[in-house]
């Protein structure tokens, strides 16, 4: 069966520094992956998608950015973090079928102080 | 530009009972998939039930179900028998070649 990971589960990092978030997924190949940013009482924002290797879209311009080095591994990092990055990230995978379901990881909850 | 709107922000249903959660969305498109995903205090995201929009038929799973009425633009989640352990955010989804979510609804089992 499926799996995905997605590590850590909290961070705490300061202002300015860099950060990356990692997700493997396991028991697919060639899934679409997407990094989700969830801020406390809202929805979920798409923030970048990846149907290939090194294939990302990006949905909103900001100071982070995704890589796909490995089939089933997406990474989302940032050179410089900011106050407005805090915030609850997922980690989702889904086959490449249309329309086929998203499956999301536990989640990385990040504290900008 | 699709949106998905959930119009309640928190409920709250009595253990037992049966609670139903609004959602609507926009699109002028004809072929496309509803979801309704469950955020328990976990934060992991579940999939609780998916409706094809060329099907007429409601799709259901176990105690959950949805009203789906494609005119109206319209899908509702109904949750039967509530349980204390549905307590979580539920969040609507719209999907084409992209998923769009809505802002979520907090529901709350009031034991």
């Amino acid at each position: 069966s499926q799996t995905i990971h997605q590590w850590p589960a909290t961070l705490v990092q300061p202002v300015g520094s860099p950060l990356s978030l990692e997700c493997t997924v396991e028991g697919t190949s060639n899934p679409n992956l997407y990094w989700y940013r969830q801020a406390a009482g809202r929805g979920l924002q798409l923030l970048f998608y990846s149907v290939g290797i090194g294939q990302i879209s990006s949905e909103v311009p900001q100071n982070l950015s995704a890589s796909r080095p490995q089939d089933r591994q997406f990474i989302l990092s940032s050179k410089k973090l900011l106050l407005s990055d805090s915030g609850f990230y997922l980690c989702a995978w889904s086959s490449v079928q249309a329309n086929s379901p998203q499956h999301f990881g536990d989640g990385t909850r990040l504290s900008i102080l | 530009a699709q949106t998905v709107t959930q119009s309640q922000p928190e409920m709250s249903v009595q253990e037992a009972e049966t609670v139903t959660l609004s959602c609507t969305y926009d699109t002028s498109e004809s072929d496309y998939y509803l979801f309704w995903y469950k955020q328990p205090p976990s934060r992991q995201m579940i999939l609780v039930i998916r409706q094809e929009a060329y099907k007429q038929q409601n799709a259901t799973e176990n105690r959950f179900s949805v009203n789906f009425q494609k005119a109206a633009k319209s899908f509702s989640l109904k949750i039967s028998d509530s349980q204390l352990g549905d307590a979580a955010m539920y969040f609507c989804a719209y999907q084409d070649d992209k998923i769009i979510f809505g802002k979520g609804t907090r529901l709350h089992i009031l034991p």
